[in-house]
């Protein structure tokens, strides 16, 4: 079942820009991460931010976690050409034990930066 | 640095032929896992396993069964393969760490073709 959902789907921005993506899920949950993917590659861990953190950085990433509002949002900063992937939320919300946990994926958001 | 290898980066298979994708770990790590990705539908889960000779069903299992006889390799098996399978198909391990950490480390995906 599909538990994030990314905003908005496609997003083209000149290279320097800021991209934000929004992600939004269903249920409670453990913690939410960002993984990239380069066309037709394999998905890269990008962050991962715990259910009682509001806001990580890494970067010229940085991650806010709202639970009341179950959404969560990325933002690139200083957009590169480089950058130019789909951006997919993850959330964790298993009930199993201590370090195993299952992630549900969003959709993705496709992500162009125009050189 | 951590690798997850996939076997074959493209296979094209005969429908009702029995196909296997492999996947291969040097990490160590605990959980693996495997994916079906569809545009339009995101990454869905199809199995899971925390353990060897250990295996849970995702969210999709039908038509697809696992095979995990040593911690760093999981099978991924079609046994009778069919157009609807077509897809690209992801791998990821997982190390199990205290706090729920550690994010999936994916392969590179193998696209499958059914004819």
């Amino acid at each position: 079942s599909q538990q994030g959902e990314e905003d908005p789907q496609a997003l083209s921005i000149q290279e320097g820009e800021n991209a934000t993506m929004n992600c939004s899920y269903k249920t409670s949950i453990n913690n939410l991460q960002w993984y990239r993917q380069n066309s037709g590659r394999g998905l890269v861990h990008l962050i991962l931010i715990r259910s009682n953190e509001r806001e990580k950085h890494s970067g010229r990433l940085r991650v806010t976690l709202d639970t009341s509002k179950k959404s969560s949002s990325l933002l690139i900063t200083a957009s590169r050409a480089a950058d130019t992937a789909s951006y997919f939320c993850a959330t964790d919300a298993s009930l199993s034990g201590a370090g195993s946990y299952q992630l549900t994926f969003g959709k993705g958001t496709k992500l162009s930066v125009i050189p | 640095d951590v690798k997850v290898t996939q076997s074959s980066r493209y296979l094209v298979k005969r429908t009702g032929e029995k196909v296997f994708l492999e996947c291969v770990q040097d990490m160590d790590h605990e959980n693996m896992f495997w994916y079906r990705q569809d545009p339009g539908l995101g990454l869905r889960l199809i199995y899971f396993s925390y353990d060897v000779k250990m295996k849970e069903k995702g969210d999709i299992p039908e038509g697809y069964s696992v095979s995990r006889e040593k911690k760093e390799r999981f099978s991924l098996i079609l046994e009778s393969a069919s157009t609807n399978q077509t897809s690209m198909y992801l791998c990821a391990a997982q190390l199990v760490g205290r706090g729920r950490d550690y994010g999936y480390t994916f392969g590179s995906g193998t696209r499958l073709t059914v004819v």
